[in-house]
């Protein structure tokens, strides 16, 4: 089974609207952390937002929040006030285990999702 | 954040070639870097999992032999494709974790990527 699940190949946006991307994950694991990468054209991959598993609130980022729902394990971006500039892919990544601060575990990445904002 | 470079940024190189590619943290010491794998409009797949001083870690399907990673300091991790064919071509990116503080997030940092042609 897939562990992260992003079902929208692609979606649209107007300028200075709001956008929700979604992603669900699959674990048995209590202890994961679950993140958010923004990937331009130019190929690299911008942390945007992490959301750990025993955190009670959902993350916050400047425009960018975590709609994280543990129960029904999803973890969707929302993007306030879309800019030209966030058109870009986005993936949504989960690890497993550890905590703050513990050791590194790989990631695991959905397909992603392509944003496309236009004026 | 931190900082993690790549270089190079890409290169072109006549099948049989080999090609080494590095991975660098710029501010931090990284004792695990990742190595992961982009092919156009996909996710990322990891390659393997690089520990200084010691062997890497080696996803199933990737040859060992063909896709040498070498992690000899804390700051530096190298990819060298061996025997390079077409279809080795693909955008290959590397990460590294910031541990440095115990609020740490584990975030992975990634590095701009290195865009491989094999002709």
């Amino acid at each position: 089974a897939q562990k992260i699940t992003q079902t929208q190949p692609g979606m649209f946006v107007q300028e200075k609207e709001a956008v929700t991307l979604d992603c669900t994950y699959d674990t048995s694991d209590p202890s994961y952390g679950l993140f958010w990468y923004k990937q331009p054209s130019s190929g690299e991959m911008i942390f945007l937002i992490y959301q750990g598993s025993y955190d009670q609130q959902n993350a916050t980022e400047g425009r960018y929040s975590l709609n994280f729902q543990k129960a029904r394990k999803s973890a969707n971006l929302v993007i306030s006030a879309s800019q030209l500039g966030d058109s870009a892919m986005y993936f949504c990544a989960m690890r497993e285990g550890g905590g703050r601060g513990s050791t590194l575990g790989r990631l695991y990445f959905g397909r992603g999702t392509q944003l496309t904002v236009w004026p | 954040g931190a900082v993690v470079s790549q270089h190079p940024s890409w290169v072109i190189c006549k099948s049989g070639t080999s090609v080494k590619i590095e991975c660098r943290s710029l501010d931090f010491q990284a004792t695990t870097m990742f190595w992961y794998r982009q092919f156009p409009k996909q996710s990322l797949m990891l390659m393997a999992t690089s520990n200084e001083g010691s062997k890497a870690t080696y996803e199933q399907g990737v040859e060992k032999d063909k896709f040498l990673i070498n992690h000899a300091s804390l700051t530096l991790s190298t990819l060298t494709v061996t025997s390079a064919h077409p279809e080795d071509s693909s955008f290959y990116i590397c990460s590294a974790g910031d541990t440095r503080t115990p609020a740490s997030t584990d975030t992975q940092y990634f590095g701009p990527g290195t865009r491989l042609t094999v002709l």
